[in-house]
């Protein structure tokens, strides 16, 4: 079985600061890791993914992960976030033909 | 493409009626899931099908959920009668390899039964 556990449900952060989202699963199998961005009144969409290879992965608009074995973790990072990186972030964990997702963390950019 | 298209966007309905939610994946996916989303339970996926055959139903909440997918470019998630707590935001997603690359999801259809 698997689980994702997204640590902060909530992450206040002032625009041009860095942001870190936490993100820790636990699996039996072998996993691939995603995150999503849901903006609001829209669908989720991949911001990045973790299938195999280097551990630090590049996504769209600035955002990178870094997966983590031994911690079996897979936090999402930006160096400066800009107020329109203000949605909900997924993470997402996929082993044994299953994907779950975790609750979200709401990033909110303060000007 | 234009990506997975979902219709309605909203959909206001009276208790009792049928609803009938409808979604079109992306050529050439061969996975397609439906998930629901509401900020009690977050999502939860509750059917998903593999080249147009159902695989994996046990998230369908009840008998008065149904849903189908007659052919690679459509598929549809019925409820009937419809109910107050089936208030929320019902997605529709595709994807090669059941997700080992990602999802594509769509837009989603707010439903608000009152």
């Amino acid at each position: 079985a698997q689980s994702v556990t997204q640590l902060d449900s909530q992450v206040p952060v002032f625009e041009e600061a860095p942001v870190e989202l936490r993100c820790n699963y636990s699996s039996s199998v072998s996993v691939y890791l995603f995150w999503y961005v849901q903006y609001p009144n829209q669908g989720l969409q991949l911001l990045l993914k973790y299938l195999s290879g280097s551990t630090l992965v590049k996504g769209i608009n600035g955002f990178e992960a870094e997966f983590n074995k031994s911690q079996t973790s897979f936090h999402l990072r930006k160096p400066s976030v800009h107020i329109s990186d203000t949605a909900e972030y997924f993470c997402a964990v996929t082993g044994g033909f299953k994907t779950i997702f975790g609750a979200g963390t709401r990033l909110f950019v303060k000007a | 493409d234009a990506g997975v298209i979902q219709s309605p966007r909203h959909e206001v309905t009276e208790m009792g009626q049928e609803v009938t939610l409808r979604c079109k994946p992306i050529s050439g996916h061969d996975y397609l899931f439906w998930y629901r989303q509401t900020m009690m339970r977050g999502l939860e996926l509750l059917i998903y099908f593999n080249n147009n055959v159902p695989i994996d139903d046990s998230g369908m909440p009840e008998d008065r959920f149904s849903a189908k997918m007659p052919n690679a470019s459509f598929s549809t998630l019925k409820i009937q009668p419809s109910e107050p707590r089936d208030s929320a935001v019902y997605f529709c997603a595709s994807s090669v390899l059941q997700g080992n690359y990602g999802y594509t999801f769509g837009s989603g259809t707010r439903l608000t039964v009152v």
